[in-house]
């Protein structure tokens, strides 16, 4: 599965979109992009995937270059209850999920 | 929607007994299951992948003897930690695979918080 690199930390106010941006640059032609949050002390959830077209759904939006090695998951009115860890992955279908470090987003009143 | 259950969510226990924690599919079937650990502000680590009839396949490092997953059925998978010490205190987390759709996403248990003393 396709290395990914993200920011430690970001910080958003409350109310403004939310934008995470994820490198991928070794991921192939076969693999998805998934984006998970895990808030904290509960399990990870899911929020969006993609392969090479956009995605929106109720939770997010995911753009991911024409190149696809690099996305950004849209989170358009973040709440302070958005605040977790967000993990971008890699992955083909139906393999097993491995979670790098994942970006700390911080929503602040 | 598809949920995963995860029991206990929390268990003390005294270094050297055994301690099991289940991984339910509610509504669906689940031939695998993935075990991750997560240490404290640390990301989730995949330990094993729990395979419906069939042994564990576990991660490089993984102690498989003192990791005991068993699949029980296409709904249940559990993972026992024997003989538990302190430094295996952690936080268990379970997930299953939906394959109803192309290019699924897994589901999550709640987590289990397992101190060790």
């Amino acid at each position: 599965d396709a290395k990914t690199t993200q920011p430690p930390s970001m910080d958003c106010a409350e109310g403004r979109a939310a934008n995470l941006p994820c490198n991928h640059s070794t991921i192939s032609g076969n693999e998805y992009v998934y984006w998970y949050r895990q808030i904290h002390s509960q399990g990870p959830q899911y929020i969006i995937h993609g392969l090479k077209n956009n995605e929106t759904n109720e939770m997010a939006s995911l753009i991911i270059t024409e190149d696809r090695k690099s996305s950004t998951l849209i989170l358009p009115h973040a709440t302070l209850r958005d605040t977790a860890v967000y993990y971008c992955i890699g992955r083909e279908y139906g393999n097993k999920l491995v979670f790098g470090a994942g970006t700390i987003l911080r929503v602040k009143s | 929607g598809a949920v995963v259950s995860q029991h206990p969510s929390r268990v003390i226990c005294k270094s050297g007994t055994s301690v099991k924690i289940e991984c339910r599919s509610l509504d669906f079937q689940a031939t695998t299951m993935f075990w991750y650990r997560q240490f404290p502000k640390q990301s989730l680590m995949l330990m094993a992948t729990s395979n419906e009839g069939s042994k564990a396949t576990y991660e490089q490092g993984v102690e498989k003897d003192k990791f005991l997953i068993n699949h029980a059925s296409l709904t249940l998978s559990t993972l026992t930690v024997t003989s538990a010490h302190p430094e295996d205190s952690s936080f268990y987390i379970c997930s299953a695979p939906n394959l109803r759709g192309f290019g699924t996403e897994a589901f999550f248990g709640q987590g289990t918080r397992l101190t060790v003393v």
